[in-house]
């Protein structure tokens, strides 16, 4: 079982659609959750960290935590062409050394 | 401000070359990280410094992987010997690391080829 999953997709939206993405961990410690976005050939840029059970909303971004399922989700309202990248689930477990999902992509259709 | 810079962006290295790739982290910033990526996949955990102190290098590969950062600021990830199967993305990212702050912010890295 991987540490961090993630469904590679790619998931397709409309434009101006809810996008839903998924990650599952299995270490029960972890305590920190990070979403990112990753363009093709860029480096990950941070979207989102959330530490406690809950929403938390920034913008058109919603991350949502349930650690006694060990689910994190990401969701997008009103999608753009521009949202259009690779989502990476991250975890940081009981020390600083976090684990990356594969990630997902997302494509939003115009 | 300045985020994470790596040099060089790209690296063209024979089989059998040493290598060296360099990370500025963010000023200020205490952790400094290194991972690898390969394409279509997530990045890979290689190791962790907190200021000069390297605390955990339990995802480099071999002993041909050899990271310092001696004075807590600059990283330089060495690679002795390349191999084939060492081409890839060689990203570096910082931390803030303050309780309850640890997010990471990544470096534009470093596409490594191996031929």
């Amino acid at each position: 079982q991987k540490e961090v999953e993630q469904n590679s997709g790619p998931l397709s939206v409309p434009e101006g659609a809810i996008a839903s993405l998924n990650c599952t961990y299995s270490d029960r410690v972890s305590q920190s959750f990070f979403w990112y976005r990753q363009y093709s050939g860029k480096s990950p840029e941070l979207i989102m960290s959330i530490y406690s059970n809950g929403d938390k909303e920034d913008g058109r971004f919603t991350a949502q935590l349930n650690k006694a399922s060990q689910y994190v989700s990401l969701l997008i309202r009103d999608s753009q062409p521009s949202d259009s990248a690779t989502y990476l689930c991250a975890v940081r477990g009981g020390y600083q050394k976090v684990t990356f999902g594969t990630g997902t992509k997302l494509q939003v259709i115009p | 401000g300045a985020g994470v810079s790596q040099s060089p962006r790209y690296k063209v290295a024979k089989r059998g070359q040493d290598v060296a790739l360099r990370c500025d982290p963010i000023s200020g910033h205490v952790s400094l990280f290194w991972y690898q990526q390969a394409l279509g996949q997530g990045p890979e955990f290689l190791t962790y410094f907190q200021n000069e102190a390297q605390l955990d290098k339990s995802g480099l590969p071999s002993d041909r992987f050899f990271a310092e950062r001696p004075e807590g600021s600059v990283s330089t990830l060495k690679i002795q010997r390349t191999q084939q199967e060492d081409s890839a993305v060689y990203l570096c990212a910082s931390s803030l690391a303050l309780a309850g702050v640890d997010e990471q912010f990544f470096g534009p890295g470093t596409r490594l080829t191996v031929l």
